[in-house]
């Protein structure tokens, strides 16, 4: 089956500076690649993807990028805010996205 | 708005005893799953269902079991738990053919 790794577990910036969290995927059928962020005592939620046919995807300050020959994807934060502070979690998934297997998380925190 | 919900959201018991967490959901979603969360372990699969009629094992199966009593409803239960179940348990709800999961707010079970 599927297997993802996440590096690094815990990632420590300033206020404004950027953020990288990596993730491999062993699997080379998977086509779908989710980032959730979860916040102390809270539920996870999603906050950006990217399919296989897309290399690179954005929003506002977050953006994804894919490296199929590779099997690895990664989340970059810009000007990182004490918000986002957070742990963050990287999946993958094939066979019509019906199941996620997930990477085992980064704690992001933010000094101000 | 529409939501998943979790019943508990925290529960004590004994090695031994059955247990049942329950989820709903009003999304009006057909796929439910339900997912273990460890520290530093990430989150896991247990068990999914497509429809009421379908129940697949998860990553993690052993020690559990399912059963979706309609579309919006899906328990997971312990039969005999043990201390090493002791964890956060979350429900979470898609509709096919679309990408996202969204998660229930969390049941913290400790098994003494």
């Amino acid at each position: 089956g599927e297997n993802v790794e996440q590096h690094p577990s815990t990632l420590s910036v300033q206020e404004g500076d950027s953020a990288v969290i990596k993730c491999t995927y062993s699997d080379s059928a998977s086509n779908y690649f989710p980032w959730y962020k979860q916040e102390l005592g809270k539920r996870p939620q999603l906050i950006i993807d990217i399919r296989s046919n897309v290399g690179e995807k954005k929003d506002q300050r977050i953006a994804v990028t894919l490296n199929k020959t590779a099997k690895h994807f990664s989340l970059h934060i810009t000007e990182t805010q004490p918000e986002d502070s957070a742990v963050y979690f990287c999946a993958a998934s094939n066979s019509g996205y019906s199941t996620l297997t997930f990477g085992k998380g980064t704690m992001l925190l933010v000094s101000p | 708005d529409a939501d998943v919900t979790q019943t508990p959201r925290n529960r004590i018991t004994k090695t031994g005893k059955r247990i049942m967490l329950e989820c709903s959901q009003t999304k009006g979603h057909d796929r439910m799953y339900w997912y273990r969360q460890d520290p530093g372990l990430g989150l896991r699969l247990i068990y999914y269902s497509f429809d009421v009629k379908d129940i697949n094992k998860g990553e993690i199966s052993d020690g559990y079991s399912v059963s979706r009593q309609a579309q919006a409803k899906f328990s997971l239960s312990l039969e005999s738990a043990i201390p090493n179940q002791t964890a956060l348990y979350f429900c979470a709800t898609r509709q096919g053919g679309y990408n996202e999961q969204f998660f229930g707010p969390g049941t913290r079970l400790t098994v003494l």
